[in-house]
């Protein structure tokens, strides 16, 4: 079965900190995509990249950068941890730029203290 | 960004009503999809509808797209508690999302 899987489904941080979250998918999926995920808010999305080492900001993406040195990995990163980035996020991959779905991990739920 | 309007916001309901949920978008779009989040996981694909009029059935959950191609329906007939979830619509040419339903169907 195809998986994207996000390497914590909780994490508490405090503020201030580094924050790597990891995406990984195994479908050989060309474009993967950061989304988080806020009550009343819905997705909103932070980065994306339709290629190894391409990214593009999406529509937040200030306080995070991303990293997409292999196909198949693609990290978000919190520079510094803020408690306003408390928040469910989400990881997804597509093949190719046509009409094919998003395929999405489970999450990751931050909790920034 | 142009945004995906989903209504009604909130729905609750016992097994085995109808009810139905829609999508509208200010301008045409080419294809869309709906997907389904169940609590505490990530959104799963249900269907795409591509062409304006078209219907698509998946078990009870009857997918509708209009024919202006700015909006589109979901139906669920005789809903169940396994239907509880969130559910979004998504166009293809655009990475955003619907706001999103939430139905919660009580036994």
């Amino acid at each position: 079965d195809v998986k994207v899987t996000q390497s914590s489904r909780y994490l508490v941080k405090r503020t201030g900190e580094k924050v790597f979250l990891e995406c990984v998918q195994d479908m050989d999926h060309e474009n993967m995509f950061w989304y988080r995920q806020d009550p009343g808010l819905g997705l909103r999305l932070i980065y994306f990249s339709y290629d190894v080492k391409m990214k593009e900001k999406g529509d937040i993406p200030e306080g995070y950068s991303v990293s997409r040195e292999k196909k198949e990995r693609f990290s978000l990163i919190l520079e510094s941890a803020s408690t306003n980035q408390t928040s469910m996020y989400l990881c997804a991959s597509s093949l190719g730029r046509g009409p094919g779905g998003y395929t999405f991990g489970s999450g990751t739920r931050l909790t920034v203290v | 960004t142009q945004l995906l309007e989903q209504s009604p916001q909130f729905l609750s309901i016992q097994e085995g009503e109808n009810l139905t949920v829609y999508c509208n978008s200010s301008s045409v779009f080419s294809s869309l999809q709906w997907y389904r989040q169940e609590p505490g996981e990530g959104p799963v694909l249900l269907v795409t509808v591509v062409t304006g009029g078209e219907v698509k059935k998946l078990k009870r959950l009857t997918f509708q797209f209009g024919d202006a191609r700015k909006d589109s329906s979901l139906h669920i007939t005789a809903a169940q508690p396994g239907d509880t979830g969130l559910y979004l619509c998504k166009r293809t040419d655009k990475l955003i999302f619907g706001t999103g339903t939430r139905l919660q169907v009580f036994p």
